[in-house]
């Protein structure tokens, strides 16, 4: 049983396209996040939710806009794709700030 | 200062070796803190907790030094399956973690 999924685990892309990726838990967590992992392996948030509310938007671009359908669910979506978006991007839940369970990833590039 | 700062390596060490890492943080709130295994290609994944008193599970070992403002990993009796990226993590104190971008470990036969 996959604990944290995600889809698509990779995705090429022109610059210009939109796109979304999609994130599933079924750990029944409260909280969901978003990280960015750049070719220097440097994790950076991005987002969380907590019960379908947005509580943690750092410093992103808005063409970057996460979505919380319920609970179990977080997915990002991303306008007009530049090529410094290119990186892993990985979603995570966890249900109080401690042991925080990752997805696989999305490998995104942009061509 | 960096939020959170930690050698890259690679630490490449023989099997058996002990090795340790330190990763200093610049957040004197901070009051949770974690390592991270991270194998290549895959998902960061909880290795340990780091409380206050220190904690060992098997032959890893993470202490907290609060005056310095760092925490440490000591892997005793190093194995080839250690080899991967440790990340350290802590919170931000706005209900989300900060991570280290890591210290690769190569250990070799």
């Amino acid at each position: 049983d996959t604990a944290v999924s995600q889809t698509p685990k990779y995705l090429v892309t022109q610059m210009g396209n939109d796109k979304s990726i999609k994130c599933e838990q079924n750990l029944g967590h409260d909280t969901m996040y978003w990280y960015k992992q750049d070719s220097k392996k440097f994790l950076k948030i991005m987002f969380s939710y907590n019960n379908k509310e947005l509580i943690i938007n750092e410093t992103v671009p808005n063409r970057f806009s996460p979505k919380s359908p319920d609970k179990a669910h977080l997915n990002l979506h991303i306008n007009s794709l530049e090529l410094g978006d290119s990186a892993v991007y990985f979603c995570a839940s966890s249900q109080v700030l401690d042991e925080q369970y990752f997805g696989p990833g999305t490998r995104l590039t942009v061509t | 200062r960096k939020e959170v700062e930690q050698d890259p390596g690679p630490f490449n060490v023989p099997e058996g070796a002990t090795v340790a890492f330190n990763c200093t943080y610049s957040n004197s709130a901070s009051q949770s803190f974690f390592w991270y295994r991270q194998d290549c290609r895959k998902e960061p994944k909880l290795l340990m907790s780091v409380y206050s008193s220190g904690n060992e599970d098997g032959r890893f070992t993470a202490q907290l030094n609060r005056a310095s403002q760092y925490i440490s990993l000591l892997i005793r009796d190093s194995k080839l399956s250690d080899s991967a990226t440790y990340l350290c993590s802590m919170d931000t104190g706005r209900r989300a973690l900060t991570f280290g971008s890591g210290t690769r470990l190569q250990v070799q036969p």
